[in-house]
């Protein structure tokens, strides 16, 4: 067990709808990472927060959204959905950047 | 831009014989190299990292990793290769002193081990 923790494990909405996924990370990290997995485009890295502020961005569609609250925990807000947009959804946390970040065990979102 | 290339999609290898997963990447400046381990319906799963020091890097369940700057090469190994260490292996790079976690993967090699 990782420490981090996702919710829900599973997902399963219609085109065009909202999703919201929520990350819990270890006690004590600041980082908040989330990053999508699809067969095929891979492991790619959406955005980072770290202690409430946004860090880095990745390839995250302008549907997508994020934030981290003053307790630590994220949401990965997820609108107007596709098809394309099943994946598995991993949320990772670290104490710094530049450190090991340790993975939840994701959310699978399936679009029908 | 850092990138990650991990030619090999798949690894065959019988249990007791020692194992390679290559990985190569490519940075601007001095990376931080790490390997993941994702089991079927699980997160990923730390095994090792390197940032600086020994080139030969030692992580979890036995596995080790050898940096080469000249070959840009970061080659996940284990002597002796367990059924259990079938999964999918992801090598991961981020630069040193960026300050926050972009780590980039590469598109993973699913390790088999036959008994």
């Amino acid at each position: 067990d990782s420490g981090v923790t996702q919710t829900p494990k599973h997902l399963i909405t219609a085109t065009g709808q909202r999703v919201t996924l929520r990350c819990s990370p270890r006690s004590g990290d600041l980082s908040v990472y989330w990053y999508q997995q699809s067969l095929d485009q891979g492991l790619q890295f959406l955005i980072q927060y770290y202690n409430g502020e946004e860090r880095a961005k990745g390839n995250i569609l302008e549907r997508f959204s994020a934030q981290q609250f003053p307790d630590l925990h994220s949401e990965l807000n997820l609108s107007s959905l596709e098809l394309g947009d099943s994946a598995l959804y991993f949320c990772a946390s670290s104490v710094v950047g530049d450190t090991e970040a340790f993975f939840g065990q994701g959310t699978r979102l399936t679009v029908v | 831009a850092q990138s990650v290339a991990q030619p090999e999609d798949q690894v065959n290898v019988a249990e007791g014989n020692p194992l390679t997963v290559k990985c190569t990447y490519s940075v601007s400046g001095n990376p931080y190299l790490f390997w993941y381990v994702q089991y079927p319906n699980r997160g990923l799963q730390f095994l090792l990292k390197y940032i600086t020091g020994d080139n030969l890097v030692k992580g979890s369940y036995g596995f080790e990793a050898e940096f080469n700057k000249s070959q840009t090469s970061f080659h996940l190994k284990k002597p002796s290769a367990l059924v259990s260490d079938s999964a999918l292996y992801f090598c991961a790079v981020t630069q040193w002193g960026t300050g926050f976690q972009k780590l980039v993967f590469g598109t993973g090699t699913r390790l088999l081990v036959s008994p």
